[in-house]
């Protein structure tokens, strides 16, 4: 069935540093791939997303490409900041449905 | 434009008993999706209710239970509560057709606690 893994965190970081989230993902077809985000007593919300090969989404400096033949979806940034600090998801949807796979989440902490 | 609403944020019940959670979707979303998120499991999908009639269904037993009305809310009940029902229920906005179909936009969630 479609999974998606995502590096196990906590993530720490310096302020300014960059930032890598790896995920991968197993899936039947094309299926779309998300990042979200989620603050402390938050939903989630929309990050980035692509819909197919080669495809590269960004957002507030973070940037994924969808690599097909690695299948791959990893999250960067090239400076965070403390606000970045947050708990991050992979995620796929196959098929055009309303069913999201999300990875297991990886948490991230910047420090001044 | 009004984002995804969830009521209530938060809910204290004891073992047994039933649980009813609402959510009204973006205006104009016409599909509403449901998760459970714990620590132990993530984020795991319930199910989707498009027009009000159920679309796609997750692994969870048949306590788990929703609908939609005409208006695009929704709710989602769970019968005889268990401690491990305990979780942050979380539900998503669809715009529901084409394309759009699998992208989602959250609201923040009811938090319930069962004891």
């Amino acid at each position: 069935g479609n999974s998606v893994t995502q590096m196990e965190g906590p993530v720490t970081l310096s302020e300014e540093a960059f930032l890598t989230i790896n995920c991968t993902y197993t899936a039947t077809g094309y299926p779309s791939l998300f990042w979200y985000v989620q603050y402390p007593g938050e939903g989630l919300q929309l990050l980035l997303k692509a819909t197919k090969a080669d495809d590269k989404g960004s957002n507030k400096g973070f940037e994924a490409t969808y690599r097909k033949e690695t299948t791959s979806f990893h999250l960067e940034k090239g400076s965070v900041q403390v606000s970045d600090s947050a708990v991050y998801f992979c995620a796929l949807s196959s098929g055009n449905t309303g069913k999201l796979i999300f990875g297991q989440g990886t948490t991230l902490q910047v420090k001044p | 434009k009004a984002g995804v609403t969830q009521t209530p944020r938060y809910l204290i019940k004891t073992r047994g008993q039933q649980v009813t959670l609402s959510c009204s979707p973006i205006s104009g979303h016409r599909s509403v999706s449901w998760y459970q998120q714990t620590p132990g499991q993530g984020l795991q999908f319930l199910f989707e209710y498009f027009s009000e009639t159920q679309r796609n269904k997750g692994n969870f037993p048949g306590r788990f239970s929703g609908r939609q009305f005409s208006n695009s809310r929704s709710e989602m009940n769970v019968s005889t509560l268990e401690l491990g029902d305990s979780a942050l229920y979380l539900c998503a906005s669809l715009i529901g057709t084409g394309q759009g179909r699998s992208e989602q936009f959250f609201g923040p969630g009811t938090r319930l606690t069962v004891l």
